[in-house]
């Protein structure tokens, strides 16, 4: 069985500093790898996702991924209130039909 | 561009009822796929829908079931409603294949009493 592996939070954070996300897979078939963003009582929010073994940077968002590890990061910078969230992790493997697998969020808190 | 749409936003319902969610995808977007969202947790996985044909599916028994049209707007129907059935119910689209990332509608909240 596929599972994504998330650390559930709270996950407090000072404003300006970097917020560190992390999501392990179970499924070493996986081959793309998202982050989305999910406010509470809202739907999730594409923020970032990666297909390739490194870092992927957007804005103040980076991506890391390492297949070897089974594993991906979600690195925020000069973070702000506005990113307190959920952040889930979710992981799609080989087949074009397949549906995401999500883990269960991370509850990210930026402290002013 | 328009984005993913969903109708009603809210519904509430009676155990053993059936429902009907709606939703419409984004322009361009051929493939829709489903998910729940139960309170605390992550989005799983019902099913997906390509050119009309269901082409894949996650661990959801029969009951749920759904159909999309041609102008790539699909519904989801769930029989024999169950109290666990109450939950956030996503509509995603996307153009399909293995690296085309999901767009999500705002959802329908369904509660089940």
């Amino acid at each position: 069985q596929k599972e994504v592996e998330q650390n559930s939070g709270p996950l407090s954070v000072p404003e300006g500093a970097i917020a560190s996300l992390n999501c392990t897979y179970s499924d070493r078939g996986s081959q793309s790898f998202f982050w989305y963003r999910q406010y509470s009582g809202k739907s999730p929010e594409l923020i970032m996702f990666i297909y390739s073994n490194g870092d992927k940077e957007d804005g103040r968002f980076t991506a890391q991924l390492n297949k070897a590890s089974q594993y991906v990061s979600l690195l925020i910078r000069d973070s702000q209130p506005s990113d307190s969230a959920t952040y889930l992790c979710a992981v799609k493997s080989g087949g074009g039909a397949d549906g995401l697998t999500f883990g269960k969020g991370t509850h990210l808190i930026i402290q002013p | 561009e328009t984005g993913v749409t969903q109708s009603p936003t809210h519904l509430i319902k009676t155990r053993g009822q059936q429902v009907t969610l709606r939703c419409s995808s984004q322009s361009g977007h051929n493939t829709v796929s489903w998910y729940q969202q139960a309170l605390g947790q992550g989005p799983q996985f019902i099913f997906q829908y390509y050119r009309e044909e269901e082409n894949g599916r996650g661990n959801f028994p029969p009951r749920f079931s759904g159909l999309q049209f041609p102008n790539y707007s699909s519904e989801l129907n769930v029989n024999a409603l169950e109290l666990d059935d109450s939950a956030l119910y996503l509509c995603a689209s996307s153009f399909g294949g293995v690296d085309s990332p999901l767009h999500f509608g705002n959802g329908t909240r369904l509660t089940v009493t």
